[in-house]
C-alpha cells in the first residue's frame, strides 16, 4: 500500500511570497488532515477534510492560509502571503476511520 | 488549558532501563489515545493505541490508561539507543476523528 505522498519536501521563500503544498492521501482514505509542526512542538491541526468537505478549520489562519480538496482525493494547502512565523513542517495525514492516521513525510518550509 | 500536555523533557535513560513517558488530557470524554514516535526530521509514526482503562502491551512497549485521572503513559522496557526520539501523545475526542497532539517528550537512550 502506497503511503501519503507530499511535495515538495523542502521550500525556501521570502516573507510576503506565496507557496503551495500538495498531498495525495492513501487510496480509499476519506479523511485528510493538514498539520503545522513548528520546531520543538507537537503537530497542530490546521484543517480536516472528510471527502471534499471541511470538517474543522478552526485553527487555520484564514487571512493567509487556504486549502482545498476538490475531488475528495488530493489536496493543496496555500499560504499567501507568508510570514516568518510560518516556518515549520507541514504534515499531511489521512485516515480511513477514527482508528488511526498515517502521515506523509512532510514539507519543510523556511520563510526568510 | 491545553488539550494534551506532556513533559517536554529531555528524558535520558541508560540502555536496558525502563523509560516512562507521561501525558495528561483535558477532555474527559476523550475516547482514543495514541503514542507516536518521531525521529528527528521525520514524520510521526504510530507505535501504540489504547482505548480502555488498564494496560496494553506490545513487545517492549506498554501503554497505560487511567480515564478517571485523565492520564495516559508509555513504558519502554529494555530501552535501546534506537528508541531515542520524540514521543508524541495524541488524543481523539469523543464524537469525532480529530486528533490533538501534545508537544512531545524527547527521549535519549544512552549506550
Amino acid at each position: 500500500e502506497a503511503g501519503v505522498a507530499q511535495s515538495p519536501r523542502y521550500k525556501i521563500i521570502e516573507k510576503r511570497q506565496s507557496v503551495a503544498f500538495w498531498c495525495n492521501p492513501i487510496s480509499g482514505h476519506a479523511t485528510l488532515y493538514w498539520y503545522q509542526q513548528i520546531l520543538g512542538q507537537g503537530p497542530k491541526l490546521l484543517i480536516q477534510f472528510q471527502n471534499n468537505g471541511v470538517v474543522d478549520d478552526s485553527q487555520l489562519p484564514k487571512d493567509r492560509f487556504s486549502a482545498e480538496r476538490l475531488k475528495g482525493v488530493d489536496s493543496t494547502l496555500k499560504i499567501q502571503p507568508a510570514k516568518l512565523e510560518d516556518s515549520a513542517v507541514y504534515l499531511c495525514a489521512s485516515s480511513r476511520s477514527r482508528v488511526r492516521e498515517y502521515f506523509g513525510a512532510g514539507t519543510r518550509l523556511s520563510v526568510l | 488549558q491545553k488539550e494534551v500536555e506532556q513533559n517536554s523533557g529531555p528524558l535520558s535513560v541508560p540502555e536496558g532501563a525502563i523509560a516512562s513517558l507521561n501525558c495528561t488530557y483535558s477532555d474527559r470524554g476523550s475516547q482514543s489515545f495514541f503514542w507516536y514516535r518521531q525521529y528527528s526530521g521525520k514524520s510521526p509514526e504510530l507505535i501504540m493505541s489504547i482505548y480502555s482503562n488498564g494496560d496494553k502491551e506490545d513487545g517492549r512497549f506498554t501503554a497505560q490508561l487511567n480515564k478517571a485521572s485523565q492520564y495516559v503513559s508509555l513504558l519502554i522496557r529494555d530501552s535501546q539507543p534506537s528508541d531515542s526520539a520524540t514521543y508524541l501523545c495524541a488524543v481523539s475526542r469523543s464524537g469525532g476523528n480529530q486528533f490533538y497532539f501534545g508537544t512531545g517528550t524527547s527521549l535519549t537512550v544512552i549506550p
